[in-house]
């Protein structure tokens, strides 16, 4: 099963960008890197998704390493609504799909 | 409102009842998955579906069944509820394949006394 490994937790300040390191160094060449947000006393949320190429939305951005050994979630401006646990997965052709723990961000005023 | 549609939202139960928790969706999606978790921890997949007809088993299968008939709907079955099994419950669904993102349920907090 793929696997990634993520910091357990991160501290940003407010209106600061962050970047959510994850590695996934078993990664297969099909396999779609996703992250996932999941607020308290919610349900996981999609944030982005990608294959090889960076990508950008309204939400955030992905930076892919040309190896895509690693990635990098980015949130350009911190806000205390971004505080959740971010978790990057890796999403397979063959639809079994394994949660880390994740990261818990946590936003300071 | 097209989603995915978890029930119930909460529910105690004594342990050695049987319990069913129901996951609809309407999005056609063809995968379907239902996690686990539990309190301050990550989320444990429990079993997943392809496609209609089809089922597999995540990491934490053992003392739960699940059933695939139509493209719609995906219960979760305890057979026989433990207190270990105190947990809130996701259901999920996306589109197969490695793009397709997932959408998850409300959650169903099962409490098993």
């Amino acid at each position: 099963d793929a696997k990634t490994t993520q910091p357990n937790s991160m501290e940003s300040n407010e209106e600061e960008p962050v970047h959510l390191p994850c590695n996934h160094s078993t990664i297969s060449g099909t396999d779609y890197i996703h992250w996932y947000r999941q607020l308290p006393s919610q349900g996981p949320e999609y944030v982005i998704h990608g294959l090889t190429s960076n990508v950008n939305n309204r939400m955030a951005s992905l930076a892919i390493a040309e190896d895509r050994k690693s990635s990098t979630l980015i949130l350009h401006r911190a806000t205390l609504r971004d505080a959740a646990v971010y978790y990057c997965i890796l999403k397979t052709s063959y639809d079994k799909v394994i949660f880390g723990p994740g990261t818990s961000l946590s936003v300071i005023p | 409102i097209a989603g995915i549609t978890q029930a119930p939202t909460s529910q105690i139960l004594a342990a050695g009842r049987r319990m069913t928790l129901r996951c609809t969706q309407d999005m056609r999606h063809n995968a379907m998955y239902w996690y686990r978790q539990d309190l301050g921890l990550g989320l444990r997949l429990i079993h997943y579906s392809n496609t209609a007809g089809t089922t597999g088993k995540g990491e934490v299968p053992d003392g739960y069944s699940v059933s695939r008939a139509n493209t719609d709907d995906f219960p979760l079955t305890l057979a026989s509820a433990v207190p270990s099994q105190t947990s809130v419950y996701f259901c999920a669904s996306s589109l197969a394949g490695g793009n397709g993102e997932l959408f998850f349920g409300e959650g169903s907090r099962l409490t098993v006394l």
